[in-house]
């Protein structure tokens, strides 16, 4: 069973299409993450969920939104796909300080 | 300021021998944890070692050691009998604060490691 699982894997679309990407974690974890890695591979932060509450919001442009319905979901919902949203969306979850993330495989987003 | 800083882009390491890859961090927290993930070429993140700030001892797990020198804000990892599978994208990482439930953590820009058979 993969622990923490994003659907879809790939997602090519044109500019200006919404689209949604999942995350679920059978885990038991509390805290959940979206971190967007671009073409030079930098990592950043863009939201946090712990328990279904958001608490972490970093300077992401308001079309995108995430969705927590319970602890072990969060989604990621764009709205108005731009070219330079082209990157890939990795999921991640934790419990706890030393135990690291457990990232899902990614979502590798191509706006065309 | 970078709060994480990878200075080696890239580096080769011969395969059996031990390779350092540089991290170092800035931080006025005194509560703060250190990771180190590999990314291989398949794009999946791994976790591979923690250090907190309060851990008296380097953090070891296999073949990878955390050389935490917190006077200089260095969290090098050490790979020690480097194999092929090896070869990947390696990020420091840092968690500020004690933040309870939940932690912030930001990255570097990783080094891209190459084990030369």
């Amino acid at each position: 069973d993969t622990a923490v699982s994003q659907t879809p894997k790939y997602l090519v679309t044109q500019m200006g299409n919404d689209k949604s990407i999942k995350c679920e974690q059978n885990l038991g974890h509390d805290t959940m993450y979206w971190y967007k890695q671009d073409s030079k591979k930098f990592l950043k932060i863009m939201f946090s969920y712990n328990n279904k509450e958001l608490i972490i919001n970093e300077t992401v442009p308001n079309r995108f939104s995430p969705k927590s319905p319970d602890k072990a979901h969060l989604n990621l919902h764009i709205n108005s796909l731009e070219l330079g949203d082209s990157a890939v969306y990795f999921c991640a979850s934790s419990q706890g300080q030393a135990h690291g993330y457990t990232f899902g495989s990614g979502t590798r987003l191509t706006v065309v | 300021a970078q709060k994480i800083t990878q200075t080696q882009p890239g580096m080769f390491v011969q395969e059996k021998e031990a390779v350092t890859l540089d991290c170092t961090y800035d931080t006025s927290d005194p509560s703060y944890g250190l990771f180190w993930y590999k990314q291989p070429s398949s794009g999946e993140m791994i976790f591979l070692i923690y250090q907190g700030s309060y851990d008296q001892q380097n953090a070891t797990e296999g073949r990878y050691s955390l050389n935490f020198q917190k006077a200089r804000k260095s969290a090098n990892l050490v790979i020690s009998a480097s194999q092929l599978g090896d070869s990947a994208m390696y990020f420091c990482a840092m968690r500020e604060g004690n933040s309870g439930g939940y932690q912030k953590v930001t990255f570097g820009i990783g080094t891209k490691l190459q084990v030369i058979p």
